[in-house]
Protein backbone atom coordinates (compact mmCIF):
# COMPACT_ATOMS: atom_id res chain seq x y z
CA UNK A 1 0.00 0.00 0.00
CA UNK A 2 0.98 3.60 -1.03
CA UNK A 3 1.46 5.23 2.52
CA UNK A 4 3.05 8.45 4.12
CA UNK A 5 2.88 8.81 7.43
CA UNK A 6 3.79 11.75 9.38
CA UNK A 7 5.02 12.19 13.20
CA UNK A 8 7.11 14.60 15.51
CA UNK A 9 3.66 17.68 16.05
CA UNK A 10 3.05 18.88 19.28
CA UNK A 11 3.05 21.69 21.35
CA UNK A 12 6.11 24.33 21.29
CA UNK A 13 6.70 27.46 22.87
CA UNK A 14 7.17 30.62 20.52
CA UNK A 15 10.51 30.89 19.19
CA UNK A 16 10.77 26.97 19.72
CA UNK A 17 11.89 23.90 17.73
CA UNK A 18 10.50 21.01 15.95
CA UNK A 19 11.70 18.24 13.35
CA UNK A 20 8.64 16.96 11.97
CA UNK A 21 9.60 13.28 10.15
CA UNK A 22 7.78 11.75 7.37
CA UNK A 23 7.87 7.73 6.66
CA UNK A 24 7.04 6.65 2.92
CA UNK A 25 6.14 3.06 1.54
CA UNK A 26 4.80 1.12 -1.31
CA UNK A 27 6.75 3.33 -3.49
CA UNK A 28 10.27 4.03 -5.02
CA UNK A 29 10.65 7.08 -2.80
CA UNK A 30 13.57 8.05 -4.11
CA UNK A 31 12.50 8.83 -7.36
CA UNK A 32 10.14 11.64 -6.60
CA UNK A 33 9.78 15.32 -5.35
CA UNK A 34 9.20 15.71 -1.54
CA UNK A 35 6.67 18.37 -0.32
CA UNK A 36 5.44 20.16 2.72
CA UNK A 37 1.95 21.30 2.63
CA UNK A 38 0.28 23.03 5.70
CA UNK A 39 -3.30 23.95 6.96
CA UNK A 40 -4.15 26.74 10.05
CA UNK A 41 -7.22 25.78 11.32
CA UNK A 42 -10.16 26.61 9.48
CA UNK A 43 -7.90 28.29 6.66
CA UNK A 44 -6.99 26.70 3.85
CA UNK A 45 -3.79 25.11 1.93
CA UNK A 46 -0.19 26.42 2.25
CA UNK A 47 3.02 24.50 0.35
CA UNK A 48 5.63 25.44 2.76
CA UNK A 49 8.31 23.07 0.91
CA UNK A 50 9.73 21.02 -1.65
CA UNK A 51 13.13 19.37 -2.26
CA UNK A 52 14.54 17.26 -5.04
CA UNK A 53 14.57 13.37 -5.24
CA UNK A 54 18.32 13.79 -4.30
CA UNK A 55 18.33 16.85 -1.97
CA UNK A 56 19.79 19.29 -4.46
CA UNK A 57 17.41 21.65 -5.00
CA UNK A 58 15.05 23.30 -2.51
CA UNK A 59 12.34 25.65 -2.24
CA UNK A 60 10.71 26.94 0.01
CA UNK A 61 7.52 29.79 1.07
CA UNK A 62 8.40 32.73 1.43
CA UNK A 63 6.94 32.69 4.97
CA UNK A 64 9.24 30.02 6.39
CA UNK A 65 12.90 31.00 4.79
CA UNK A 66 15.88 31.33 6.89
CA UNK A 67 13.62 29.51 9.53
CA UNK A 68 12.67 26.02 7.78
CA UNK A 69 14.92 23.44 6.48
CA UNK A 70 13.31 20.58 4.14
CA UNK A 71 15.98 17.30 3.86
CA UNK A 72 15.53 13.54 3.10
CA UNK A 73 17.45 10.27 3.43
CA UNK A 74 16.48 8.15 0.27
CA UNK A 75 18.19 4.89 2.36
CA UNK A 76 15.45 5.20 5.04
CA UNK A 77 12.79 6.67 2.96
CA UNK A 78 12.15 9.54 5.02
CA UNK A 79 11.16 12.98 4.53
CA UNK A 80 12.18 15.47 6.94
CA UNK A 81 10.99 19.20 7.98
CA UNK A 82 13.30 21.17 10.75
CA UNK A 83 11.36 24.58 12.45
CA UNK A 84 13.25 26.53 14.42
CA UNK A 85 12.08 30.19 15.90
CA UNK A 86 8.72 28.84 15.57
CA UNK A 87 5.39 31.63 15.76
CA UNK A 88 1.97 31.70 16.64
CA UNK A 89 1.66 31.91 13.04
CA UNK A 90 2.82 28.49 11.80
CA UNK A 91 0.31 26.68 14.19
CA UNK A 92 -1.08 24.00 11.55
CA UNK A 93 -1.51 20.46 10.12
CA UNK A 94 1.37 19.98 8.44
CA UNK A 95 1.12 17.31 5.44
CA UNK A 96 3.87 15.82 3.80
CA UNK A 97 2.88 15.25 0.13
CA UNK A 98 4.61 13.34 -3.12
CA UNK A 99 3.50 13.88 -6.73
CA UNK A 100 4.36 10.24 -8.46
CA UNK A 101 2.77 10.87 -11.96
CA UNK A 102 6.52 11.89 -13.58
CA UNK A 103 9.94 11.63 -12.26
CA UNK A 104 11.82 14.62 -14.71
CA UNK A 105 9.68 17.36 -12.56
CA UNK A 106 7.57 18.33 -10.14
CA UNK A 107 4.22 16.96 -10.56
CA UNK A 108 0.15 17.21 -8.92
CA UNK A 109 0.32 15.53 -5.23
CA UNK A 110 -1.52 12.35 -5.47
CA UNK A 111 0.14 10.88 -2.28
CA UNK A 112 -0.65 12.89 1.11
CA UNK A 113 -0.15 11.80 4.77
CA UNK A 114 -3.10 11.83 7.81
CA UNK A 115 -0.81 15.10 9.17
CA UNK A 116 0.51 16.06 12.10
CA UNK A 117 -0.31 19.10 14.41
CA UNK A 118 1.82 21.35 15.32
CA UNK A 119 0.80 24.12 17.63
CA UNK A 120 3.05 27.41 18.50
CA UNK A 121 1.84 28.97 21.80
CA UNK A 122 3.28 29.74 25.53
CA UNK B 1 4.89 34.32 -6.83
CA UNK B 2 2.19 32.78 -8.91
CA UNK B 3 -1.05 33.96 -7.57
CA UNK B 4 -4.02 31.32 -7.61
CA UNK B 5 -7.58 33.22 -7.43
CA UNK B 6 -10.98 30.55 -6.79
CA UNK B 7 -14.24 31.74 -6.99
CA UNK B 8 -16.53 31.55 -5.68
CA UNK B 9 -15.22 30.55 -2.02
CA UNK B 10 -18.38 29.58 -0.83
CA UNK B 11 -21.41 27.89 -3.44
CA UNK B 12 -24.79 26.31 -2.42
CA UNK B 13 -26.02 23.86 -4.44
CA UNK B 14 -28.42 20.76 -4.76
CA UNK B 15 -27.86 16.97 -5.48
CA UNK B 16 -28.15 16.86 -9.21
CA UNK B 17 -26.98 20.46 -9.78
CA UNK B 18 -24.04 21.17 -12.59
CA UNK B 19 -21.22 22.98 -10.47
CA UNK B 20 -18.14 25.45 -11.92
CA UNK B 21 -15.49 26.41 -10.07
CA UNK B 22 -13.05 29.12 -11.64
CA UNK B 23 -9.27 29.28 -10.66
CA UNK B 24 -6.96 31.82 -11.95
CA UNK B 25 -3.75 32.13 -12.26
CA UNK B 26 -1.47 35.97 -12.43
CA UNK B 27 0.70 34.98 -14.73
CA UNK B 28 0.68 31.95 -17.36
CA UNK B 29 1.25 28.27 -16.23
CA UNK B 30 0.69 26.80 -18.98
CA UNK B 31 -1.23 23.63 -18.24
CA UNK B 32 0.13 22.68 -14.82
CA UNK B 33 -2.95 23.00 -12.66
CA UNK B 34 -4.58 20.41 -10.43
CA UNK B 35 -7.56 20.12 -7.85
CA UNK B 36 -7.45 18.90 -5.15
CA UNK B 37 -11.25 17.91 -2.86
CA UNK B 38 -10.80 17.66 0.85
CA UNK B 39 -13.25 16.55 3.43
CA UNK B 40 -12.80 18.13 7.14
CA UNK B 41 -10.10 16.30 9.27
CA UNK B 42 -8.73 14.66 5.95
CA UNK B 43 -6.27 15.45 3.60
CA UNK B 44 -6.67 16.57 0.34
CA UNK B 45 -7.45 14.31 -2.16
CA UNK B 46 -6.18 14.92 -6.02
CA UNK B 47 -9.10 15.29 -8.66
CA UNK B 48 -7.53 16.16 -11.90
CA UNK B 49 -4.37 16.87 -12.54
CA UNK B 50 -2.47 18.45 -15.62
CA UNK B 51 -5.93 21.19 -16.43
CA UNK B 52 -7.94 17.95 -17.71
CA UNK B 53 -6.47 15.11 -16.64
CA UNK B 54 -8.61 12.72 -14.41
CA UNK B 55 -6.81 11.27 -11.67
CA UNK B 56 -7.63 7.23 -11.53
CA UNK B 57 -10.39 5.92 -9.49
CA UNK B 58 -11.85 9.57 -9.61
CA UNK B 59 -15.47 9.61 -11.09
CA UNK B 60 -16.37 10.76 -14.20
CA UNK B 61 -18.44 13.92 -13.59
CA UNK B 62 -15.28 15.44 -12.59
CA UNK B 63 -13.92 17.17 -15.42
CA UNK B 64 -11.36 20.20 -16.02
CA UNK B 65 -10.76 22.14 -18.56
CA UNK B 66 -8.72 25.53 -19.35
CA UNK B 67 -5.05 27.08 -19.96
CA UNK B 68 -2.57 29.84 -19.36
CA UNK B 69 -4.93 31.68 -16.57
CA UNK B 70 -8.18 30.54 -16.57
CA UNK B 71 -9.04 27.36 -15.53
CA UNK B 72 -12.58 25.11 -14.23
CA UNK B 73 -13.57 22.76 -12.24
CA UNK B 74 -16.71 21.16 -13.21
CA UNK B 75 -18.70 18.75 -11.86
CA UNK B 76 -21.75 17.74 -13.81
CA UNK B 77 -24.11 16.30 -11.69
CA UNK B 78 -23.19 16.94 -7.74
CA UNK B 79 -23.70 14.10 -5.70
CA UNK B 80 -24.30 13.52 -1.65
CA UNK B 81 -20.23 12.58 -1.61
CA UNK B 82 -18.85 16.05 -3.41
CA UNK B 83 -20.49 18.40 -0.64
CA UNK B 84 -16.70 19.52 0.47
CA UNK B 85 -13.97 22.16 -0.05
CA UNK B 86 -11.66 22.04 -3.62
CA UNK B 87 -8.79 23.84 -4.23
CA UNK B 88 -6.92 24.17 -7.02
CA UNK B 89 -2.78 24.12 -7.19
CA UNK B 90 -0.07 25.18 -9.80
CA UNK B 91 2.47 23.57 -10.02
CA UNK B 92 3.87 25.44 -12.79
CA UNK B 93 6.81 27.01 -10.75
CA UNK B 94 8.71 25.21 -7.96
CA UNK B 95 7.33 27.22 -5.51
CA UNK B 96 3.54 25.84 -5.50
CA UNK B 97 0.65 27.55 -5.08
CA UNK B 98 -2.71 27.08 -3.93
CA UNK B 99 -6.18 28.49 -4.41
CA UNK B 100 -7.81 30.52 -1.65
CA UNK B 101 -10.75 27.09 -1.55
CA UNK B 102 -13.94 27.07 -2.47
CA UNK B 103 -16.87 25.21 -0.14
CA UNK B 104 -19.47 23.23 -2.03
CA UNK B 105 -22.79 23.56 0.72
CA UNK B 106 -26.02 22.13 0.52
CA UNK B 107 -28.57 24.25 -0.59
Amino acid sequence: EVQLVESGGGLVQPGGSLRLSCAASGFTFSSYWMSWVRQAPGKGLEWVANIKQDGSEKYYVDSVKGRFTISRDNAKNSLYLQMNSLRAEDTAVYYCASGTGTTLTLDAFDIWGQGTMVTVSS
Amino acid sequence: DIQMTQSPSTLSASVGDRVTITCRASQSISSWLAWYQQKPGKAPKLLIYKASSLESGVPSRFSGSGSGTEFTLTISSLQPDDFATYYCQQYNSYSVTFGGGTKVEIK
